[in-house]
């Protein structure tokens, strides 16, 4: 039982830098989530996506980008890398089917991003 | 706006018992949710509540009144294993989780 798993699990890079962290998920969940987790800081959510082909932006979605041509994979793309980006990247999916809303997140383990 | 409140940091004794309060203001109200994260790992699911009332699950337990906007995880027989942060989430009426900024637990011996 893989879950969510997320690529690479850390990563330094420089400003204007480009990069992509991978997500893949094996439950056949219909949502997922990018999240950036900054120190006592909570959770903050960067894009999300309720299905293949459907990409909606989340509280913090500047600099970044996100695409889901498959129900499995959920890539998110950083580009023009800046220290503000500087974070630990959790991706997480969920199963919800109509009319129920249970809404348990399974993250992937976290890509921690230094951009110096 | 969408608030979560919870502790920044509380400490407790192996075998005691700790409560972590949670205040939540969101735009509509779908349930709120624990998840315990250990340091340097991914937040794992707690509980879920979306009636008023005490959910027990072993040694955890999860409380909502939503008239007040207010939950608690109650955490019995502590084990230094359950030195983590405990992050409390409410989900609006867009089915979107707010998150709390978590607590740090730290149990002393």
């Amino acid at each position: 039982n893989a879950g969510v798993t997320q690529t690479p699990k850390f990563r330094i890079l420089k400003i204007g830098q480009s990069m992509t962290l991978q997500c893949t998920q094996d439950m056949n969940h219909n949502y997922m989530y990018w999240y950036r987790q900054d120190p006592g800081m909570g959770l903050k959510l960067i894009y999300y996506s309720v299905g293949a082909g459907i990409t909606d932006k989340g509280e913090v979605p500047n600099g970044y980008n996100v695409s889901r041509s498959t129900t499995e994979d959920f890539p998110l793309r950083l580009e023009l890398a800046a220290p503000s980006q500087t974070s630990v990247y959790f991706c997480a999916s969920s199963s919800r089917t109509s009319g129920t809303n249970t809404g348990e997140l399974f993250f992937g383990e976290g890509s921690r991003l230094t951009v110096l | 706006g969408q608030n979560i409140d919870q502790p920044t940091e509380m400490t407790a004794t192996e075998g005691a018992i700790v409560q972590i309060n949670c205040t939540y203001q969101t735009s509509g109200f779908n349930g709120l949710f624990w998840y315990q994260q250990h340091a340097g790992e991914a937040p794992t699911f707690l509980s879920y509540n979306v009636l008023d009332g005490l959910e027990e699950k072993g040694r955890f337990s999860s409380f909502l009144s939503r008239s007040k906007g207010y939950s608690y995880l109650l955490l019995k027989e502590l084990q230094m294993k359950d030195s983590a942060s405990y992050l409390c989430a409410a989900m609006d009426s867009n089915y979107q989780l707010i998150w709390g900024a978590g607590t740090k637990l730290i149990i002393k011996p």
